[in-house]
């Protein structure tokens, strides 16, 4: 069975500094990969997805992640953060053939004026 | 297209009391699939809705039920309602395909007294 691990739950960084957000899975089977990210008071809103391709995958409001085979990883990555993006993030992994996604913990990102 | 729309936003129930919630997905949606948000376990799954057959379950008791409506329309029930059903209720939406990503309401933030 997946699981997933969002190894920070907490990150808090100064406005304009670059940020990694890290995700390790497990599975042993094909899978698909997602970033969300929940404002307050709000649903899940998709970053950005890898189904198949390129392992880098470029998403939403500068954000990108790189699909790790090797290391079963799929860290989200922005170089230059903004207040706005005050948020707390899910990586979701989706197994071929399961129709369920499993989501990390979350990791809250806190950026500093 | 309309986002998926969760009614009501806030709710307060008492112990021992019902509640249903209700979800309207995107349209052309036909799973839709219902997960528990708290502070303390994070993201839980309850379950999914395809065609209006329920294929997938999590782990939650009997209490905690769905239905889906030819239109996709989707409800919850939660019956006997415990302090410890206090929680942010999300429902998401997609097309079926198990490596498309789920498209989030905004949820029903369900408080109990």
């Amino acid at each position: 069975a997946q699981s997933v691990t969002q190894l920070d739950s907490q990150v808090p960084v100064f406005e304009e500094a670059p940020v990694e957000l890290r995700c390790n899975y497990s599975s042993s089977v094909s899978v698909y990969l997602f970033w969300y990210v929940q404002y307050p008071n709000q649903g899940l809103q998709l970053l950005l997805k890898y189904l198949s391709g390129s392992t880098l995958v470029k998403g939403i409001n500068g954000f990108e992640a790189e699909f790790n085979k090797s290391q079963t990883s799929f860290h989200l990555r922005k170089p230059s953060v903004h207040i706005s993006d005050t948020a707390e993030y899910f990586c979701a992994v989706s197994e071929g053939g399961s129709y369920i996604p499993t989501f990390g913990r979350g990791t809250s990102l806190i950026v500093h004026p | 297209k309309a986002g998926v729309t969760q009614t009501p936003r806030y709710l307060i129930k008492t112990r021992g009391q019902q509640v249903t919630l209700s979800c309207s997905p995107i349209s052309g949606h036909r799973s839709v699939s219902w997960y528990q948000q708290t502070p303390g376990q994070g993201l839980q799954f309850l379950f999914e809705y395809f065609s209006e057959t329920q294929r997938n379950k999590g782990n939650f008791p009997g209490r905690f039920s769905g239905r889906q409506f030819s239109n996709s329309r989707s409800e919850m029930n939660v019956s006997t309602l415990e302090l410890g059903d206090s929680a942010l209720y999300l429902c998401a939406s997609r097309d079926g395909d198990d490596n498309q990503p789920q498209h989030f309401g905004d949820g029903t933030r369900l408080s109990i007294l």
